[in-house]
């Protein structure tokens, strides 16, 4: 069972339209973190939220953090072929001070067409 | 620009083989981890260390795979015997973990391949 869904798996989107992604989980995370990883590369962290409710803006990209802190959405505006890539959430759990750990989604391929 | 350096960046081997990993973490950061990325599976943590000390290996398959970190410039995954299953692109990430804050530097990655 993965902790973390992300939907959809596959997007292929014209450039110039908005998109949204999804990260969903029953668990309850102290934190979470987007990751953008292209081919060939590491995933590399874009942004991380902890607080519900949360809304963090990254240039053209949009990031909010669920209320119940389960959830998060990554909502890119006029999008761009170099938005192309896998995006990761990544989800932190309360589990004391020995938390280091974080619990990776599938990711959301993202093909931007020029 | 400090970075995640890994070696090999690419490993082709037969089943059976010892494969060894190598991964030089940023200067500085206290706590490394390494994971493993299939299309299947996703991104899956084998284990980490905090200040060399390994933490958590449960997610490593415990009669083939070790981890150690010899000193504070070097971590090694090792594979001994290798199994065609094994075959992924494995991923070191470093961090300067403290408090709520825990980003993630990732390498390159090494692709491994075992015929």
């Amino acid at each position: 069972t993965q902790l973390l869904e992300q939907s959809p798996q596959f997007l292929s989107i014209q450039e110039g339209e908005n998109l949204t992604v999804y990260c969903n989980s029953s668990s309850v995370f102290s934190s979470l973190q987007w990751y953008r990883q292209e081919p060939g590369e590491g995933p590399v962290l874009l942004v991380t939220v902890v607080t519900g409710g949360e809304v963090k803006k990254l240039k053209r990209l949009t990031f909010q953090f669920g209320d119940a802190r389960k959830d998060s959405s990554l909502h890119i505006t006029a999008a761009q072929p170099g938005d192309t890539g896998l995006y990761l959430c990544a989800g932190r759990k309360y589990s004391g001070a020995g938390s280091y750990q974080l619990t990776f989604g599938k990711g959301t391929k993202l093909s931007v067409i020029p | 620009d400090a970075r995640v350096t890994q070696t090999p960046r690419d490993k082709v081997t037969e089943m059976g083989q010892e494969v060894t990993m190598r991964c030089q973490p940023i200067l500085g950061h206290n706590t490394v981890f390494w994971y493993r990325q299939t299309m299947m599976q996703g991104l899956e943590l084998l284990a980490y260390f905090r200040n060399r000390a390994p933490l958590d290996d449960s997610g490593m398959p415990k009669d083939r795979f070790s981890a150690e970190m010899p000193d504070a410039t070097l971590a090694t995954l090792k594979i001994q015997p290798s199994e065609p299953r094994d075959s992924a692109v494995y991923f070191c990430a470093s961090g300067l973990v403290a408090g709520m804050y825990n980003e993630q530097f990732f390498g390159p990655g090494t692709r491994l391949t075992v015929l």
